[in-house]
Order: C-alpha cells, then structure tokens, then sequence
C-alpha cells in the first residue's frame, strides 16, 4: 500500500499571500496524483489531476507540481473561499487508492 | 449536469446491515469506474470500494473485506453498497463517486451518514 503524508497540517495564511502545500508518496506514484479541496459540510471537489492539470472550471491561482514520489499544490494568491482542507490522493498503485490526511489553510 | 445521489444511510446497531445507493445522472453511467469514499465525522477520506464499468472487477478496503459489497445497475444507473455485520468504526458520512479508467475520484453528492452504536 503506497503511503501519502501531507505537509503541513495546518498552514496559516492571510488572504492574497501565497500557499504551499506538500504531499508526498512512499514510493513513486508516477504523475498519478490528485488533488480535492473539502469544505465544511461539503463534498471533496476535484482541483487538479495528472499531478498538475487543473479540473474544469478550477481558477489559474491552483497549480500542481511534481512526479514521483513529491507533490506541491500552489495557491498563487489566496481568495476567502480557499480557507479549506486540500487532499492528495495516488491512483497509480491500486488497490487502495490512497489519500494524504490532510492540509488544513486557515487564515491567519 | 452530472448528478450523484448518495442515498440509505440510518442509524443501526453494531451487527446490522444497511445497503447504500447513489443514483447517478447527466452522464453515461455504464462508461465509469464507480467508487465509495467514506469520511469518519472529523477525520480524512478513506476509499472504501471501486467497481469497473461491467462490473467485472470489484475491490475493497481491507478492513470492510467480507463485510461489504459493492455492486451496480447500469440499466437503472444506480451504484450500491451492502454493508453487513456494521461495527461502529464504520462510523461515517459515504459518499458516491465516478472515475475515468480507475484513476481520480469526482464527487458531486452530498453523501450519506451512516451510524454505527448501540
């Protein structure tokens, strides 16, 4: 089973800086990686696949890098509506699919 | 639009069973990968199980293994999961989702709670 740690657990940001997130797999994951951000009381929505291609309808300031086993979402400037909890999840290695146990961004 | 209905999530002792359905529309359903993830009250996601366009391929998590099953109606566009011998850990908000090609999760439901207690 692949193992998926996120970075930091908690990220505290003002609003209009940038956010740096960090996911990493126990062994490669090829480009097989996804992200979803998850508000209270909300369904995951799906940010980015293939490690960096953004999902319809996902605004230019998410991007994702990274192949292998080290992974980054990006939040170029951060709007209100992205105070949430980000996952990653592999899908290269499976069963199971794997997630990360979560970023949560608050604001600072 | 696409739609995923999670519905069949109650309260039920430990022991009990319930069967979950997501009622799926605004895409060709019998052309996805179709998968439960559930979500412990403050805690992560979690895939539970996934089931092939056919339904010829099925898998589960370990710890539901025996327990759980997953399966589909692609004549009536309707996912399921039968949850037996429910243990409290099992404890959960469900939700429904497709897949392209066994690859990332998109959710469109709300999800259903599922109480696991005596």
């Amino acid at each position: 089973e692949i193992v998926m740690t996120q970075s930091p657990a908690t990220l505290s940001v003002s609003p209009g800086e940038r956010a740096t997130l960090s996911c990493r797999a126990s062994q490669s994951v090829s480009n097989k990686l996804a992200w979803y951000q998850q508000k209270p009381g909300q369904a995951p929505r799906l940010l980015i696949f293939a490690a960096f291609t953004r999902a319809t309808g996902i605004p230019a300031r998410f991007s994702g890098s990274g192949s292998g086993t080290e992974f980054t979402l990006t939040i170029s400037s951060l709007q209100s509506e992205d105070f949430a909890v980000y996952y990653c999840q592999q899908y290269n290695n499976w069963p199971p699919w794997t997630f990360g146990q979560g970023t949560t961004v608050e604001i600072k | 639009e696409v739609q995923l209905v999670e519905s069949g999530g109650g309260s039920v002792q430990p022991g009990g069973s319930l069967r979950l359905s997501c009622a799926a529309s605004g895409f060709i359903f019998s052309s996805y990968w179709m998968n439960w993830v559930r979500q412990a009250p403050g805690k992560g996601l979690e895939w539970v199980a996934s089931i092939k366009q056919d339904g010829s391929e099925k898998y589960t998590v370990d710890s539901v293994r025996g327990r759980f099953t997953i399966f589909r109606d692609n004549t009536k566009n309707s996912l399921f999961l039968q949850m037996n011998n429910l243990r409290p850990d099992d404890t959960a908000l469900y939700y429904c989702a497709r897949s392209w090609s066994a690859g990332y999760f998109e959710y469109r439901g709300r999800g259903t709670l599922v109480t696991v207690s005596s």
